[in-house]
């Protein structure tokens, strides 16, 4: 089975803290994305990655970076943590090349990031 | 940007009631339809991935069906039982760059 493991389970820091988030997938996926789920809101895309050192801006990057150095990690980054940042983040990855057609994400079963 | 919309929001039910909720998005452009299933402190799990007009597929007692001309997919639970509490989501890729929107979730909870 494809495990994909963010180290943290729950996460609390202070404003303007620099977070380090870590997502690690164990089947050699090309793509990987992270997601925050906010309460009423769908899952929103921050960033994504089809390749190592490749990184796609999603819908909402502002306040946000990543980094993919190995294929099987991909790191999202708040480089000045805010309190609007408090959300549950999710970590995917899929097996194709070319963007998620038609298959199915893995997900990582989330870090709750608190920002006080 | 596309907009897929789930209804209802939350639906509590009883043990052995069959349940069904959709999944609204944009027919131009699609090119497939995802449903996961979240379960509370778990990862959210494929349950399907649907691609052609008139789909159906089944696993167990969950099967969806989908209708890309007027752009909704049903997803129907028979006799739902207390370990289908969960939130379902549906997320829809359109042209978007080969990006998934998600619907905001519907949240099953089934009593005993």
């Amino acid at each position: 089975d494809v495990k994909v493991t963010q180290s943290s389970r729950y996460l609390v820091k202070r404003t303007g803290e620099k977070v380090f988030l870590e997502c690690v997938q164990d089947m050699d996926h090309e793509n990987m994305f992270w997601y925050r789920q906010d309460p009423g809101l769908g899952l929103r895309l921050i960033y994504f990655s089809y390749d190592v050192k490749m990184k796609e801006k999603g819908d909402i990057p502002e306040g946000y970076s990543v980094s993919r150095e190995k294929k099987e990690r991909f790191s999202l980054i708040l480089e000045s943590a805010s309190t609007n940042q408090t959300s549950m983040y999710l970590c995917a990855s899929s097996p194709t090349t070319e963007g998620p057609t038609n298959e199915k994400l893995f997900f990582g079963s989330g870090t709750q990031l608190s920002v006080l | 940007i596309l907009n897929v919309e789930q209804s209802p929001q939350s639906l509590h039910v009883q043990e052995g009631d069959s349940t069904n909720f959709t999944c609204s998005f944009p027919s131009s452009n699609f090119y497939a339809l995802h449903w996961y299933r979240w379960e509370t402190a778990k990862s959210p799990e494929a349950l399907f991935v649907m691609t052609l007009n008139g789909d159906e597929k089944k696993k167990g007692r969950i099967s969806a069906t989908l209708n890309t001309k007027e752009g909704y997919s049903y997803l129907y639970i028979k006799g739902s039982q207390p370990e289908d509490s969960a939130t379902y989501l549906c997320a829809s890729l359109g042209d978007q760059g080969g990006k998934l929107i998600f619907g905001q979730g519907t949240e099953l909870s089934v009593k005993p």
